[in-house]
């Protein structure tokens, strides 16, 4: 079965970028799509089709993905982004998520 | 205003029975597929089911194939999730999402996610 790989955990200052990847095979042949989970709370999509940012979504919240690795990028965190962020993609008619990554905004 | 609201969790002894329902509004309810996603305690996102506007289409986890079963009343603008023969690996909070774009079950991302209803099985 198809497996998405993030790490477990990112450290950002505020101010600073946070990258956070998304490893599975060939994914950039895939839509990858993200989402920012806050305790307590239900998912949000911050990123669908790679790149595109839904309404209401800020800026600072980018995305990309080529070869076997999709990155979310969140430029000039603040303490708001600290939170769990998974991706999704879809594969062999099935929707995978990763394993999840916690930014931690130090 | 867009709104998913889960109910029908509860506790459950292993082996048996227990129906999700999802009752949806502010939106066109059978323009959309509709999913279900669930994250166990202190865990990662997990998706189960998915269902396309006409009842079409369906797709489960291998996790839960053959006891699982997803529907749909679009007269009701309600989704449902009935899940047989439960084991205590299902324990979990169940979401009901929307897909952002599309009727049918296919390459999706999800737009709308309700609060989750709480799934616990145990003896």
């Amino acid at each position: 079965s198809y497996e998405l790989t993030q790490p477990p955990s990112v450290s950002v200052s505020p101010g600073q970028t946070a990258s956070i990847t998304c490893s599975g095979d060939k994914l950039g042949d895939k839509y990858a799509c993200w989402y920012q989970q806050k305790p307590g709370q239900s998912p949000v999509l911050v990123i669908y089709q790679d790149s595109k940012r839904p309404s209401g979504i800020p800026e600072r919240f980018s995305g990309s993905n080529s070869g076997n690795t999709a990155t979310l990028t969140i430029s000039g965190t603040q303490a708001m982004d600290e939170a769990d962020y998974y991706c999704q993609a879809w594969d062999s008619s099935l929707y995978v998520f990763g394993t999840g990554t916690k930014v931690t905004v130090l | 205003e867009v709104q998913l609201v889960e109910s029908g969790g509860g506790l459950v002894q292993p082996g048996r029975s227990l129906r999700l329902s999802c009752a949806a509004s502010g939106f066109t309810f059978d323009d959309y597929a509709m999913h279900w996603v669930r994250q166990a305690p202190g865990k990662g996102l997990e998706w189960v089911s998915g269902i396309s506007w006409n009842s079409g289409s369906i797709g489960y986890a291998d996790s839960v194939k053959g006891r699982f079963t997803i529907s749909r009343d679009n007269a009701k603008n309600s989704l449902y999730l009935q899940m047989n023969s439960l084991r205590a690996e299902d324990t979990a909070l169940y979401y009901c999402a929307k897909v952002r774009f599309g009727r049918d079950y296919g390459d999706a991302d999800f737009d709308y996610w309700g609060q989750g209803t709480l799934v616990t099985v145990s003896s």
